[in-house]
Parts: structure tokens; sequence; C-alpha cells
């Protein structure tokens, strides 16, 4: 299984909501790592978890906040959004060499916030 | 920030022709990747080439890495519509990171 899943597909939340975005991997990964993408721009990091730690958080707002509950799924919560939140969140994969290696996208979520 | 610059940033050719794609890049990396993503969707990993390695080959994908010169070029031969799409490099560092460039858009007419 070479997949990525993501759910759900598309998220539409108000600013006051308190919503969470889910990644799954069955490919024995032990980096997994979350992305936002706006419109027309490159994916930019959010967040790296290797076995299923923290390592890398890019001055991400307290706004989002993620979670490794075990090496196959990470979680992304999402509570108080700004409207230019709005964009692909993107989940993905790879095997942990010490060196960035390939990296497995899911198809992403959506996120409207309104 | 980002790391890898491509050029051009739009590209239209006739099905069947070559698409060549540059990437440039200013620090020192562990690898280059390349990716494409059709619009809206999940990034597809295409190749990977390590600072050791000048040139690899992936079916129609043909990948050449100059670390002297920090570029790196994608040629797709004998296009085909389906591989309309967005396309961008990205580099491995040192510092556990994949740091995209501002990718390409590639129009591919029937």
């Amino acid at each position: 299984d070479t997949e990525v899943t993501q759910t759900p597909k598309h998220l539409v939340m108000g600013m006051t909501n308190k919503k969470s975005l889910k990644c799954e991997q069955h490919m024995g990964h032990r980096a997994m790592y979350w992305y936002k993408q706006k419109a027309k721009k490159p994916p930019e990091l959010m967040f790296v978890y290797s076995y299923e730690k923290l390592s890398i958080n890019e001055s991400v707002p307290s706004r989002f906040s993620p979670e490794c509950p075990n090496s196959s799924l990470l979680n992304l919560h999402l509570h108080a959004l700004q409207p230019e939140d709005s964009a692909l969140y993107l989940c993905a994969s790879s095997p942990w060499t010490g060196a960035v290696e390939t990296q497995y996208f899911g198809p992403g979520t959506r996120l409207l916030v309104l | 920030s980002q790391q890898g610059e491509e050029d051009p940033q739009a590209l239209s050719i006739q099905e069947g022709e070559n698409a060549t794609m540059n990437c440039s890049y200013k620090t020192s990396i562990n690898n280059l990747q390349w990716y494409r993503q059709n619009s809206g969707r999940g990034l597809v990993h295409l190749i990977l080439i390590r600072s050791n390695e000048r040139e690899k080959h992936s079916g129609r994908l043909r990948v050449t890495l100059d670390t002297s010169k920090k570029s790196s070029s994608l040629l797709i031969t004998a296009s085909r519509a389906a591989d309309t799409a967005s396309y961008f490099c990205a580099t491995a560092g040192a510092n556990s990171k994949l740091t995209f460039g501002k990718g390409i858009t590639l129009s591919v007419r029937p």
C-alpha cells in the first residue's frame, strides 16, 4: 500500500469552530509532514514528525495543533482559524534516514474558513 | 523560504514535443527532487537525484544535476496532454526539510 489518505477532502468552518484533519499511511514510514498550500504557490512546510515526535515546527500559529497518535496517523487540530488560513492542507510521509527522502503526499484537504 | 527557482514559470508545448524545465538553488543539498501536481490535488513524486549523481532516467523523464552551478533540469520527452500539470523542484539539505521552488506550469496542447 503506497497511499497516503486524508480526510475530509473538503472542509468549511467558521472562525469559532474546532475541527480536525486526519492523515493515515501504512507504508511503515516514520516521518510525517503537514504542508499548507495557497493557490498557485508551492507547499509550505508546517510540521515534521519523526518517530511520533515533533521535530520541526515552522513557527506555525498555535491555532494549528498537530498530533501523532501512532506511527500511521497524523492529525491537525484547528481552532479559531482566520479566513487567511483557507488553503489546501497536504499531508506527506517518508522513510526516515536522517536525511529527506522521497515524500508521498495525500490528496489534501481543501479548507475554507468563513 | 524558497530554495529552488524554476525556469520558465510557464511552458506551453504541442503534444509529442519535449519539455525542458530548469531549477536553480542556492545552498548545498543532499538531493534534489521533482514533483508533479495536477490542479488542486496532491503532489506526485517523479524522480530523486542525489548530490553525487549527474543524471538519472525514469521512463520519459531525464533529470540532470550540476552541483557546481547549483542547477538541475527536468526533460519530459514525447509529451502527452496528460503531462499538463504544475512541476516543482524541491531541495533536501542538512536541515531535514524539503524546500520547494515556485513551480512551473506546463500545458501540453493536443
